[in-house]
């Protein structure tokens, strides 16, 4: 079974902080998602990653799949408060028209002002 | 362009009894995802269809879910009997279905919170 561990589950952080969310597995994926879900919404798509080694910027957003595609990191620069979310990452598998989503185990983010 | 839909937001049920969620797709998406999100948890995929044709069901309890896609649109997920464990928010996904990874993006509806008592 593919799993997705995400590290750490919770994060308490002031406004202006950097941060660090990890997302490791044991198994090699096609690509990786990130995404940001906030309460009483679906989750919605960051970034996708496909390459090893990638690394993607969007604003103070940093996402890096690993060189194995087996893990993965998003880093935030000076978080804000609407940086605040459930992050979640998905390892996608199987071709298309068939690609398979494993969801990762969330890390929930707040950010104080 | 609008969204993924889904009906009811809410709903809440005793346990043993019967509850049925509703999800139209984006228009023109062929793969339609079904997933569970217990509170504080990633969504866990329960069904997925490509068109009316199911992909794979493996995490389906199908001993009490069930799930269809009449003519490759619109899909209902059913739980008949409900238990306390079944309480989740349960959310619809769509994504194109063809092309590589990177058009394949899923949208996801706002999901549908069940409460079990």
């Amino acid at each position: 079974t593919q799993l997705l561990e995400q590290s750490p589950q919770f994060l308490s952080i002031q406004e202006g902080e950097n941060l660090t969310v990890y997302c490791n597995s044991s198994s090699v994926f096609s690509s990786l998602q990130w995404y940001r879900q906030e309460p009483g919404e679906g989750p919605v798509l960051l970034v996708t990653v496909v390459t090893g080694g990638e690394v993607k910027k969007l604003k103070r957003l940093t996402f890096q799949f690993g060189d194995a595609r087996k893990d993965s990191s998003l880093h935030i620069t000076a978080a804000q408060p609407g940086d605040t979310g459930l992050y979640l990452c998905a390892g996608a598998a199987g071709a298309s028209g068939t690609y398979k989503y494993i969801f990762g185990t969330g890390t929930r983010l707040k950010v104080l002002a | 362009e609008a969204g993924v839909a889904q009906s009811p937001r809410y709903k809440i049920i005793e346990k043993r009894q019967s509850v049925a969620f509703w999800c139209n797709p984006i228009s023109g998406h062929a793969t339609l995802y079904w997933y569970q999100q217990i509170l504080g948890q990633g969504p866990k995929l329960l069904i997925q269809f490509q068109n009316n044709g199911v992909v794979d069901d493996s995490q389906l309890p199908k001993d009490r879910f069930s799930a269809e896609r009449l003519k490759g649109v619109d899909s209902t997920l059913k739980i008949q009997p409900a238990k306390l464990e079944d309480s989740a928010v349960y959310l619809c996904a769509s994504s194109l279905g063809t092309g590589g990874i990177a058009k394949n993006i899923q949208y996801f509806g706002a999901g549908t919170r069940l409460s079990v008592l």
